[in-house]
């Protein structure tokens, strides 16, 4: 069974572009999770979807959103690229809202330059 | 609000001797936690939960409420155990959506 896919591997973006993120959940899982990993900060939580919905977002500016599509997979937009949101971004997948039983991706390295 | 805190980022031991990764956590409930585990170009793991009380790789953790510590402990660390952990936490029952990670301990286990 294949496990949480997340393209692109890598992404270089320019500061004040826009990046989107993807992520495929393991078969049967309506949640998606994603998470910021950035040097230094640990993984910080971003964003929970659940059967197509946002249902909590972490303490994060607006500029970050997403969505999830009718098939659970789901896309992270971040808006007016800063420096700082350079980070390894995790995505995670899980029955609805098990957090705790998340099967994580390998995650998209964004690179703002 | 939840926070966890592993005190040291980087833990190096030699191999054979006793490993004790540190985590702290602060909630006002009652927490469930957790240490994940990341190898070297591996995913993002569960390594084990307090509420199992169960050994994984030789790993356990006990939950000290008093002390609100939930640390890593293993008594002989192997080269294979080289790899980054985090301590987590959720809240038990309802909002039990969302983890709380620390910041990570990278262990080094030196041959």
């Amino acid at each position: 069974e294949a496990g949480v896919t997340q393209s692109p591997t890598h992404l270089i973006k320019t500061r004040g572009q826009q990046a989107t993120l993807r992520c495929s959940p393991i078969s049967g899982h309506t949640s998606v999770y994603w998470y910021q990993q950035a040097l230094g900060l640990g993984l910080q939580f971003l964003l929970w979807y659940d059967e197509g919905e946002e249902r909590n977002r972490g303490n994060f500016p607006p500029r970050f959103s997403g969505r999830q599509f009718p098939n659970y997979s789901s896309e992270l937009n971040v808006n007016a690229l800063e420096l700082e949101d350079s980070a390894l971004y995790l995505c995670a997948s899980s029955l609805t809202g098990v957090a705790t039983e998340a099967f994580f991706g390998q995650g998209t390295r964004l690179t703002v330059v | 609000a939840q926070r966890v805190t592993q005190p040291e980022k980087l833990l190096s031991v030699f191999k054979g001797a006793p490993v004790e990764l540190k985590c702290n956590y602060s909630y006002s409930g009652s927490p469930e936690l957790f240490w994940y585990v990341q190898y070297s170009r591996q995913r993002l793991q569960l390594l084990l939960r307090h509420i199992s009380r169960e050994s994984i790789k030789g790993f356990t953790a006990d939950l000290n409420k008093g002390e609100t510590s939930f640390h890593l402990k293993k008594p002989f660390a192997q080269e294979e155990d080289s790899a980054m952990y985090y301590c987590a936490l959720s809240p038990r029952g309802a909002g039990s959506y969302q983890l709380t990670f620390g910041k990570g301990t990278k262990l080094s286990v030196i041959p």
